[in-house]
C-alpha cells in the first residue's frame, strides 16, 4: 500500500540554526500540506502546497519557513533560524485532491531545538 | 474561522466495551468531517469521513460516527473495543478554499484499553 514517508524521525537542532524536513508524498498525488503538533497542543495547518505553489498558508507559517518541491518526489519544509517554540512534531501530507479526497499522513519528523 | 472541540483528554475503558468519543465542531457552512486515528510512532490514519447524506458513516476498524448538526457533533463510537485500539484519535473538520482542504483538528483524546 503506498504511504507518505518522511526523514528524519527526529531532529534536533541548536537555535538559530537551519533545519529541512522532508517528506516523500505518495507518487499521483497532486496536493501536499505540512502540519504542526506541539506536545500536548492539537494539530495544527502550517501550509498547503499545488502546482509549484503555495495555496494557503497559516498565520505560523511566516518567513522563516518556506516549502518546495525539488524534484518528482520530494517536499520540502524548511525553517531558515530555528526558535525554541518550534519545537514539534511535524506531519507531511499529501492527497489526490479536495474536498471527498483523504489526507494521508506521514509518520512525521520531531524537530528539538535547543 | 472554524474549530473543533474534544472535551475528553483521556478515556480508559475495559476491553469488550463499548466506546463513545465526543468532538464538536463550529464551522459557519456545511462542514466535513473526519475521524482519524494516531497509534504510537505512526502518521494519522482515517478512520471515517462524513461530507453528506446518511449521517450514521461506517469507519474501518469497525467504528461509526453520526454527524448532528443540531448539536454541531460528529461523536465517535464503537460497541466493542479490542486492546488493538488503544491509541489518540482526533477529530478534524475540513474547510475548502483556494481548491484546497484544510484540516482543522481537535486536541485529541488518548484511548487506553484495560484488560
Amino acid at each position: 500500500e503506498p504511504e507518505v514517508t518522511q526523514t528524519p524521525s527526529h531532529q534536533v537542532t541548536q537555535m538559530g540554526q537551519e533545519v529541512i524536513l522532508r517528506c516523500v508524498p505518495i507518487s499521483n498525488h497532486l496536493y501536499f500540506y505540512w502540519y504542526r503538533q506541539i506536545l500536548g497542543q492539537k494539530v495544527e495547518f502550517l501550509v498547503s502546497f499545488y502546482n509549484n505553489e503555495i495555496s494557503e498558508k497559516s498565520e505560523i507559517f511566516d518567513d522563516q519557513f518556506s516549502v518546495e518541491r525539488p524534484d518528482g518526489s520530494n517536499f520540502t519544509l524548511k525553517i531558515r533560524s530555528t526558535k525554541l517554540e518550534d519545537s514539534a512534531m511535524y506531519f507531511c501530507a499529501s492527497s489526490l485532491g479536495t474536498l471527498e479526497n483523504e489526507q494521508f499522513f506521514g509518520p512525521g519528523t520531531r524537530l528539538t531545538v535547543l | 474561522a472554524q474549530s473543533v472541540t474534544q472535551p475528553d483528554i483521556h478515556i480508559t475503558v475495559s476491553e469488550g466495551a463499548s466506546l463513545e468519543l465526543r468532538c464538536n465542531y463550529s464551522y459557519g457552512a456545511t462542514p466535513y468531517l473526519f475521524w482519524y486515528v494516531q497509534s504510537p510512532g505512526q502518521g494519522l490514519q482515517l478512520l471515517l469521513k462524513y461530507f453528506s447524506g446518511d449521517t450514521l458513516v461506517q469507519g474501518i476498524k469497525g467504528f461509526e460516527a453520526e454527524f448532528k448538526r443540531s448539536q454541531s457533533s460528529f461523536n465517535l463510537r464503537k460497541p466493542s473495543v479490542h486492546w488493538s485500539d488503544a491509541a489518540e484519535y482526533f477529530c478534524a473538520v475540513g474547510a475548502w478554499s483556494f481548491g484546497n482542504e484544510k484540516l482543522t483538528f481537535g486536541t485529541g483524546t488518548r484511548l487506553t484499553i484495560i484488560p
